[in-house]
């Protein structure tokens, strides 16, 4: 089983590129989310799709948007990549049985993006 | 607002030895609590988690943590560390359901033979 599956693990960025990075489960799972995680910060939300066909932002949604193109892929795009983006990116799933749900999240290994 | 303090940056501590990893956190009610894990280069993974109940969870990997409410703390625990254990802790916080979770900035583990 792959579980979550993130693409590309690297990414080098100048500032007011764009690019997408993409996720995917083989778990079935209902509930997709992306994490930043910086030095000292701990994860942050940054959106979350609790179900295909709907999203919602998380705790720091600016400069990003995301697309829950079916139930097992969930994208995030930076339109105009800022220095302020470079983060490690986590892709988790859960499935999320009802709402409320606090089933496990299930973690890919990350994207490292730099924007310079 | 709820909050999550992990107040060891880095812990360093022999193979065999015990280990704890503290968390306190803040939060109006009974929270649900996580704490995950993160080897190097890998996702988080979780370890264990407390949402009602008897109050001392077991884990995976032999990592125990007691919920102890009149602390607001859900220290992470094993007897017997190995040095497959050396990663980052993270203790998380939080309602129902996981977009309102709120995680620690983190514990790194080293081990030493």
């Amino acid at each position: 089983n792959a579980g979550v599956t993130q693409t590309p693990k690297f990414q080098v960025l100048k500032t007011g590129q764009s690019m997408t990075l993409q996720c995917a489960q083989d778990m079935n799972h209902n509930s997709m989310y992306w994490y930043r995680q910086d030095p000292g910060m701990g994860l942050r939300l940054i959106y979350y799709s609790a179900s295909e066909g709907t999203t919602d932002k998380g705790e720091v949604p600016n400069g990003y948007n995301v697309s829950r193109l079916n139930k097992r892929e969930f994208s995030l795009r930076l339109e105009s990549a800022a220095p302020s983006q470079t983060s490690v990116y986590f892709c988790a799933s859960s499935v999320t049985r009802s709402l409320g749900d606090n089933s496990p999240l299930h973690f890919g290994n990350g994207t490292r993006l730099t924007v310079t | 607002a709820q909050s999550v303090t992990q107040p060891d940056i880095h812990i360093t501590v022999s193979e065999g030895a015990s280990l704890e990893l503290r968390c306190n956190y803040s939060y109006g009610a009974t929270p649900y609590l996580f704490w995950y894990v993160q080897s190097p280069g890998q996702g988080l993974q979780l370890l264990l988690k407390y949402f009602s109940g008897d109050t001392l969870v077991q884990g995976i990997k032999g990592f125990e943590a007691e919920f102890k409410r009149s602390q607001s703390s859900f220290n992470l625990r094993k007897p017997s560390v190995h040095w497959s254990d050396a990663a980052e802790y993270f203790c998380a916080v939080g309602p129902f359901g996981n977009e309102k979770l709120t995680f620690g900035t983190g514990t790194r583990l080293t081990i030493i033979p």
